[in-house]
C-alpha cells in the first residue's frame, strides 16, 4: 500500500542552527499530516500538524511546510536546542477515518 | 492534552507466555488506539479500540493474538497472546478527542522483551 517516507534518517546540526526534517507521502488521499519528536524511552509527543487546505503553519520554533504538488512535508525547527535531539516521524492521514501512517523517523543531532 | 498512563512500563517474557497492557487516560476520549514499534523502527497500527464493541485491526493482525478490550471511554487494554521473540517490541496507546482538528495523543509505552 501507500506509505509516508523519509529522505534522511539521520541530521546533525550545530546548536543554534536551524534544522530541516523532510518527508514524502505517496497518497494522494491524505489531508491531515503530522509530526511527532520521541526522545529515547518515551512515547511520540505531538509537535504540530497541518490540513491540506494549509501550505504553512508555525508554532513555537517550529514550521511545517506542506507542497502537495510534488507530495512533499517538512519540519523547520529553528534555533535548534540540544533539548530537540531525538527520532522526528511525520505521518498521515485522511478525512474519511482517524489511522495515521507513519514514516521511518530521523535522528536529529544538536551538537553543542 | 489528556494523560495516558500504560502498565507495565517494560517486562521481560517466556515464550507462550501471554501479556496484558493497560492504558488509562485521565480524561473520557473518543477514539483510543494499539501500535507496534520494533526496535529502531517506526509505528505501525495494530488496532482502533472501541467502546463496547470488537476492535477494529490493520492487516496482519488478527484478535487472537492481540485481543483489546475497551470497557469505557477512559480504558484499554491490549493482550499479546502466545509470545514469542518476535514480538519483542514497544507497544503504545494513542488517544485522540473528539474532532478530526484534535491530534493523537501517546503513552510512554511499554517494552516488551521474549526470551
Amino acid at each position: 500500500g501507500e506509505s509516508v517516507g523519509l529522505h534522511l534518517p539521520t541530521l546533525s546540526v550545530q546548536e543554534g542552527d536551524n534544522s530541516i526534517i523532510n518527508c514524502a507521502y505517496s497518497n494522494s488521499a491524505s489531508d491531515y499530516f503530522i509530526w511527532y519528536k520521541q526522545e529515547s524511552g518515551k512515547g511520540p509527543q505531538f509537535i504540530i500538524d497541518i490540513r491540506s487546505n494549509m501550505d504553512k503553519r508555525q508554532g513555537q520554533r517550529v514550521t511545517v511546510l506542506l507542497n502537495k504538488t510534488v507530495k512533499h512535508l517538512s519540519l523547520q525547527i529553528a534555533a535548534t536546542q540540544p533539548g530537540d535531539s531525538a527520532v522526528y516521524f511525520c505521518a498521515e492521514g485522511d478525512g474519511s477515518n482517524y489511522k495515521l501512517t507513519f514514516g521511518k523517523g530521523t535522528l536529529l543531532t544538536v551538537n553543542p | 492534552s489528556a494523560v495516558i498512563s500504560q502498565k507495565p512500563s517494560r517486562d521481560i517474557c517466556q515464550r507462550g507466555t501471554s501479556l496484558t497492557i493497560q492504558c488509562q487516560v485521565d480524561s473520557q476520549v473518543t477514539m483510543m488506539f494499539w501500535y507496534r514499534q520494533q526496535p529502531g523502527q517506526s509505528l505501525t497500527l495494530i488496532a482502533t479500540a472501541n467502546q463496547g464493541s470488537e476492535a477494529t485491526y490493520e492487516s496482519g493482525f488478527v484478535i487472537d493474538k492481540f485481543p483489546i478490550s475497551r470497557p469505557n471511554l477512559t480504558f484499554s487494554t491490549l493482550t499479546v497472546s502466545n509470545m514469542s521473540p518476535e514480538d519483542s517490541s514497544i507497544y503504545l496507546c494513542s488517544v485522540r478527542q473528539g474532532t478530526l482538528d484534535q491530534p493523537q495523543h501517546f503513552g510512554d509505552g511499554t517494552r516488551l522483551s521474549i526470551l
